[in-house]
C-alpha cells in the first residue's frame, strides 16, 4: 500500500533550527510536496522536490532522497509564527493517473 | 488569501438536513478538489474535477454529491449525514493534474461542519 510517516508533534525554540522528517513507502513516485497549515486555516504550499537533493527557499529548505524514500523540511531562525502543522504529500502516478498521498502532518510548537 | 474561497465557513446541520458547500477559485485553474480533514488524520481526497469532468471518486458515500458547473465553481451537496461526517471540508485547485513541476494545490479556508 501507499504510506507516509511523519512525527505527530515537535517542539523547538525561537531562533533555533528544526528538521521535520517524512518517510514514504509508495509506488509510482512522482514528486514530494510540503505544506504549512496554521490552526483553523488553509494549507499553503511551501516546497516541491522531484529530484534528489536540497531545495532552498529563504528560511525553509526541503531535501529529498528517492532511494531512501525520505524527505525533510528544515526551518531556520525559527519565529513564533512558524508554529503550525507541516504536511508532507507524495504524488504518485499509476496507469497515467496522478494522485497525492498525504501524511497526517507534524504539529510544530515554537517556544520563546 | 489564496485565491480560493469557501462558504459557509461554519455549518451545523442535523442528520435529516440538506445543505451545500460552495467553493470558488479566482486563479484560472483547471482542476478542483474536495478534501475531508479530520483531527490527526491525513487529508482524505473525496472528489477531483479536471476541466469540469469528474476524474476521481474515492469511494465516497452517496450522501456526498459533488457538482462542478464550470472550472471556477465547485459544490458539495450534503444530505442525511452522520455524526462521523463532522470534519473540516477543504476545497483546492491546481493549474493541472500531475506531471508538471510544481502543480501545487491552492486551498480554501475550509468549512467546519458539525453534524448533530
Amino acid at each position: 500500500g501507499q504510506n507516509i510517516d511523519q512525527p505527530t508533534e515537535m517542539t523547538a525554540t525561537e531562533g533555533a533550527i528544526v528538521q521535520i522528517n517524512c518517510t514514504y513507502q509508495t509506488s509510482g513516485f512522482n514528486g514530494l510536496f510540503w505544506y504549512q497549515q496554521h490552526a483553523g486555516e488553509a494549507p499553503t504550499f511551501l516546497s516541491y522536490n522531484v529530484l534528489d537533493g536540497l531545495e532552498e527557499k529563504g528560511r525553509f529548505s526541503s531535501f529529498l532522497s528517492r532511494s531512501k524514500g525520505y524527505s525533510y523540511l528544515l526551518l531556520k531562525e525559527l519565529q513564533m509564527k512558524d508554529s503550525a502543522s507541516y504536511l508532507c504529500a507524495v504524488r504518485v502516478v499509476m496507469d497515467s493517473n496522478y494522485q497525492l498521498i498525504w501524511g497526517a502532518g507534524t504539529k510544530l510548537i515554537i517556544k520563546p | 488569501e489564496t485565491g480560493v474561497t469557501q462558504t459557509p465557513r461554519h455549518l451545523v446541520m442535523g442528520m435529516t438536513n440538506k445543505k451545500s458547500l460552495k467553493c470558488e477559485q479566482h486563479l484560472g485553474h483547471n482542476a478542483m478538489y474536495w478534501y475531508k480533514q479530520s483531527a490527526k488524520k491525513p487529508l482524505e481526497l473525496m472528489f477531483v474535477y479536471n476541466f469540469k469532468e469528474q476524474t476521481e471518486n474515492n469511494s465516497v458515500p452517496s450522501r456526498f454529491s459533488p457538482e462542478c458547473p464550470n472550472s471556477s465553481h465547485l459544490f458539495l451537496h450534503l444530505h442525511t449525514l452522520q455524526p462521523e461526517d463532522s470534519a473540516l471540508y477543504l476545497c483546492a485547485s491546481s493549474q493541472a493534474i500531475g506531471g508538471l513541476a510544481g502543480d501545487e494545490q491552492y486551498f480554501g479556508p475550509g468549512t467546519r461542519l458539525t453534524v448533530t
